[in-house]
């Protein structure tokens, strides 16, 4: 069975760093590209950011570039999303997903809350 | 402001078939397939329909998907109390190198 578990998210202030964990297991972690994809409160769906299967092919969403990086360790199956310079609208829940073919996700961990606040 | 456009909400009776659409443009939709996500309440969002009417194993065939043009759908028949959700359009945006999203619509199923 295909699990995907996020970890690290919590309430800090604007300016504040966060780094976010992925566990994977029930599949070849290595085989797939992976992605971060978050929720602001009672809105829809954002893309963040993505990591090729060997990380050599990474991209980010505009309103997270130059501040979130996005890497992966396959021996350990994780995945992390190190996020700085936070914003009161970086808010949100962080998903994990996996990367079927381009834009496709076909698994998505529960996700973990991410609050900015002073 | 998405740039993929669903309509807010829509609603329906059990047994009835409702749409869904999902607008789009010649950048997006009219050259990349379209994903349909399912998200109950308090759930995490989970695939739903892949390459425009493709359904992942699972996924009943009360759910299916087109598009045409700029355009896509999603369409559930036999409406069912436990369809109550939200649902997001998704198509490839290249000059993004990711996804984009629709705004969502919450199917009421009254």
């Amino acid at each position: 069975e295909v699990q995907l578990v996020e970890s690290g998210g919590g309430l800090v202030k604007p300016g504040e760093s966060l780094r976010l964990s992925c566990a994977a297991s029930g599949f070849t972690f290595s085989d797939y590209s992976m992605n971060w994809v978050r929720q602001a409160p009672g809105k829809g769906l954002e893309w963040v950011s993505s990591i090729s299967t060997s990380s050599a092919y990474i991209y980010y969403a505009d309103s997270v570039k130059g501040r979130f990086t996005v890497s992966r360790d396959n021996a350990k199956k994780s995945l992390f999303l190190q996020m700085n310079s936070l914003r009161d609208d970086d808010t949100a829940v962080y998903y994990c997903a996996t990367e079927n073919d381009p834009g496709e996700f076909d698994y998505w961990g529960q996700g973990t809350v991410v609050t900015v606040s002073s | 402001q998405s740039v993929l456009t669903q309509p807010p909400s829509v609603s329906g009776t059990p047994g009835q078939r409702v749409t869904i659409s999902c607008s789009g443009s010649s950048s997006n939709i009219g050259i990349n397939s379209v994903t349909w996500y399912q998200q109950l309440p308090g759930t995490a969002p989970t695939l739903l329909i892949y390459s425009n009417n493709k359904r992942p194993s699972g996924v009943p065939d009360r759910f299916s998907g087109s598009k045409s043009g700029t355009s896509a759908s999603l369409a559930i028949s036999g409406l069912q109390s436990g369809d109550e959700a939200d649902y997001y359009c998704s198509t490839w945006h290249d000059s993004l190198n990711g996804p984009v999203f629709g705004g969502g619509t919450k199917l009421t199923v009254l």
